[in-house]
């Protein structure tokens, strides 16, 4: 049972514009998420973090929303810049330091 | 301040053999976790510690054991190898200090281990 789906394994976009990445979640009882970027060979690094009481968290060009009616999270990159591919990863957690995490969005942004 | 860091970077090991791996949280976290990277199945949390003590534990074999030091040092050993054990073993640390919460996790680089 997949309690988090990133159910795009790819995406394409040029440089300068708005990159989506969406997270669909089954697990109502979660009440934290993130977005982590991996480059292979590599360890996640943190981008941004979202707590079920908010429904936008801004950092920078990074823009993370929660629908929690939805049971959907998206991260906003823009604009978005060759340095910005690589893979990306949501997770969710609740009640404890045990992420679960999605399957990966490959981002690949084109100049 | 300096990351997770995680040695061996890389390991080779044959079926049956047992392996050791360690990890150093940043300096000042004291809640460390452990998760494997397949191809097939993704990220999956393996176990939590605080405090010396195991607070989570994910749904892994008990050949998947792992102990935290007083200094918060931790170490994860998979004993009797399997070919499917082969992964990319990641640690991460965060400043949580209370359980019953969930927080920002920062990951290491990994240590990428292949059973042949």
């Amino acid at each position: 049972d997949q309690q988090v789906k990133q159910n795009s394994p790819s995406l394409s976009v040029q440089e300068g514009r708005i990159s989506i990445l969406n997270c669909d979640y089954t697990n109502s009882m979660f009440d934290y998420f993130l977005w982590y970027k991996k480059y292979p060979a590599e360890g996640p690094t943190f981008l941004i973090s979202i707590s079920s009481i908010k429904d936008k968290n801004e950092d920078g060009r990074f823009t993370v929303f929660l629908n929690k009616s939805a049971k959907h999270l998206s991260l906003h990159i823009v604009p978005s810049q060759p340095g910005d591919s690589a893979v990306y990863f949501c997770a969710a957690g609740y009640g404890a330091q045990k992420l679960v995490f999605g399957q990966g969005t490959r981002l690949t942004i084109n100049p | 301040k300096a990351g997770v860091t995680q040695t061996p970077r890389y390991l080779i090991k044959t079926r049956g053999q047992q392996v050791t791996l360690s990890c150093s949280p940043i300096s000042g976290h004291r809640s460390v976790s452990w998760y494997q990277q397949t191809p097939g199945q993704g990220l999956q949390f393996l176990f939590e510690y605080f405090s010396e003590t195991q607070r989570n534990k994910g749904n892994f074999p008990g050949r998947f054991s792992g102990r935290q030091f007083s200094n918060s040092r931790s170490e994860m050993n998979v004993s009797t190898l399997e070919l499917g054990d082969s992964a990319l073993y990641l640690c991460a640390s965060s400043s949580l200090v209370a359980g019953g919460t969930t927080d920002t996790q920062y990951f290491g680089p990994g240590t990428r281990l292949t059973v042949l």
